[in-house]
């Protein structure tokens, strides 16, 4: 299986902040992963799909990126409404496999 | 609108089976894989499976492989996860989602306990 390591599990800032979370991949994915968000009580929202495309509706403030077998999601000018979990998911090879998450807090 | 709703949580007792169901509408169901996600309390997320758009092709995570099941009904928009032999560490919110995961379902909770 491919694993997803996500780091930092936990990510204080402060708001106006730029902040980047960023998974590693065991194995070439390609392109091939999608970012969510998570709020308290609520489903998984896709965010950036295709490792680097915004989804509909999401924020010109996220943007994803990639280097190597490292992928990123970055938030400009952090926002209250921004503090949640975020995961990466690889969709390159079954099983399909998400990174252990990263809680993004008010510092 | 495309929605998503899950039923047939509940709280069962261990070594037990359940079968979930997650109604579809809004699109095309029979132009879409259809897939399975569970999160454990304060856990993060776990990838069950997927299923495309026949049936003829269905994937799974090795570990669960062997519990779980998931089927469709395109005539009635309807997908499913049946699960057999159920543990405590079964215990979750089980989401669907459409291919891709753009859209998901509000989750069900189901929880193994005697």
């Amino acid at each position: 299986d491919i694993q997803m390591t996500q780091s930092p599990s936990s990510l204080p800032a402060s708001l106006g902040d730029r902040v980047t979370i960023t998974c590693r991949a065991s194995q070439d994915i390609g392109n091939y992963l999608r970012w969510f968000q998570q709020k308290p009580g609520k489903s998984p929202r896709l965010m950036i799909y295709g490792a680097t495309n915004l989804a509909a509706g999401v924020p010109s403030r996220f943007s994803g990126s990639r280097s190597g077998s490292d992928y990123s999601l970055t938030i400009n000018s952090l926002e209250s409404e921004d503090m949640a979990i975020y995961y990466c998911l690889q969709h390159n090879e079954y099983p399909f496999t998400f990174g252990s998450g990263t809680k993004l807090e008010i510092k | 609108e495309v929605k998503l709703v899950e039923s047939g949580g509940g709280l069962v007792q261990p070594g037990r089976s359940l079968k979930l169901s997650c109604a579809a509408s809004g699109f095309s169901f029979n132009d879409y894989w259809m897939g399975w996600v569970r999160q454990a309390p304060g856990k993060g997320l776990e990838w069950i499976g997927e299923i495309n758009q026949d049936s003829s092709t269905i994937n799974y995570t090795p570990s669960l492989k062997d519990k779980f099941t998931i089927s469709r009904d395109n005539a009635q928009n309807t997908l499913y996860l049946q699960m057999s032999k159920l543990g405590s560490e079964d215990t979750a919110i089980y989401y669907c989602a459409r291919a891709k995961f753009l859209y998901w379902g509000q989750g069900v909770m189901v929880t193994v306990s005697s």
